[in-house]
C-alpha cells in the first residue's frame, strides 16, 4: 500500500498569514493526489485535484503543487472560515488519506 | 444540485449485520464510481468501497474485504453498502462519496453513524 505522510499534524497561524501543508508520498503516484477540507461537523470538501487543480467554487488563496513525490496544500492570506482539518489523499492506487492537519487561527 | 443522502445507521452488536444506503440525486448517477468512506471519531478519514459505474467492478482495502459488500442500483441512483461481521472497530461515521474522473472524491454526503457495541 501506497503510504502519505503528513505534516504538519496541527498548525496555529495568524489572519492573512500564509500556511504549507505537505504530503509525502512513499512512491511515484503522479498526479493522482487530491486535497480535502473539513470543517468541524462536516462533511469533508474537494479543495484540490490532480495536485494543482482548484475544484469547482474554492477561492483562489488555496493551491496545490508538486515537487516529485512531495506534495503541498498553501493558503495564503488565511481566513478565519478557514479553520478545520485538512487531508491528503491519493488515489494512483487503492485509495490512502494523510493523517490530518488541524489548522487554527490564533 | 449534486446531492448524496446516506441512511441506515445506526447501534448494532458485535457480530450482526447492517445495511447502509445512499440515495443519489442532480447528476447522471450511472455515468459515475462511487465509494464509502469512513472515520472513526476523532480519527481520520479511511477509504471502505468503490464500485464502478456497471457495478461489475469493486474493490475494498484488505480491514473489510470479505466482510462488506458494495453494491448500486442505476435505476434508483442509490449507492449501498452491506456490511457483515461487523467488529467494534468498525465505529465510525460512514460517508458516501462520488468519484470524478481523476479519482478525486468531487461530492460527499452527510454521513451516517454506525456504532458497533454489545
Amino acid at each position: 500500500d501506497i503510504q502519505m505522510t503528513q505534516s504538519p499534524a496541527s498548525l496555529s497561524a495568524s489572519l492573512e498569514e500564509i500556511v504549507t501543508i505537505t504530503c509525502q508520498a512513499s512512491q511515484d503516484i503522479g498526479n493522482y493526489l487530491s486535497w480535502y477540507q473539513q470543517k468541524l461537523g462536516k462533511s469533508p470538501q474537494l479543495l484540490i485535484h490532480s495536485a494543482t487543480s482548484l475544484a469547482d467554487g474554492v477561492p483562489s488563496r488555496f493551491s496545490g503543487s508538486r515537487s516529485g513525490t512531495q506534495y503541498s496544500l498553501k493558503i495564503n492570506r488565511l481566513q478565519v472560515e478557514d479553520t478545520g482539518i485538512y487531508y491528503c489523499l491519493q488515489h494512483y492506487s487503492a485509495p490512502t488519506f494523510g493523517s490530518g492537519t488541524k489548522l487554527e487561527i490564533k | 444540485e449534486v446531492q448524496l443522502v446516506e441512511s441506515g445507521g445506526g447501534l448494532v452488536q458485535p457480530g450482526r449485520s447492517l445495511k447502509l444506503s445512499c440515495a443519489a440525486s442532480g447528476f447522471t448517477f450511472s455515468n459515475y464510481y462511487m465509494a464509502w468512506v469512513r472515520q472513526a471519531p476523532k480519527k481520520g478519514l479511511e477509504w471502505v468501497a468503490t464500485i464502478s459505474t456497471s457495478g461489475s467492478r469493486t474493490y475494498y482495502p484488505d480491514s473489510v474485504k470479505g466482510r462488506f459488500t458494495i453494491s448500486r442500483d442505476n435505476a434508483k441512483s442509490s449507492l449501498y453498502l452491506q456490511m457483515n461481521s461487523l467488529k467494534s472497530e468498525d465505529t465510525a461515521t460512514y460517508y458516501c462519496a462520488r468519484r470524478d474522473w481523476d479519482g478525486s472524491f468531487d461530492y460527499w454526503g452527510q454521513g451516517v453513524m454506525v456504532t458497533v457495541s454489545s
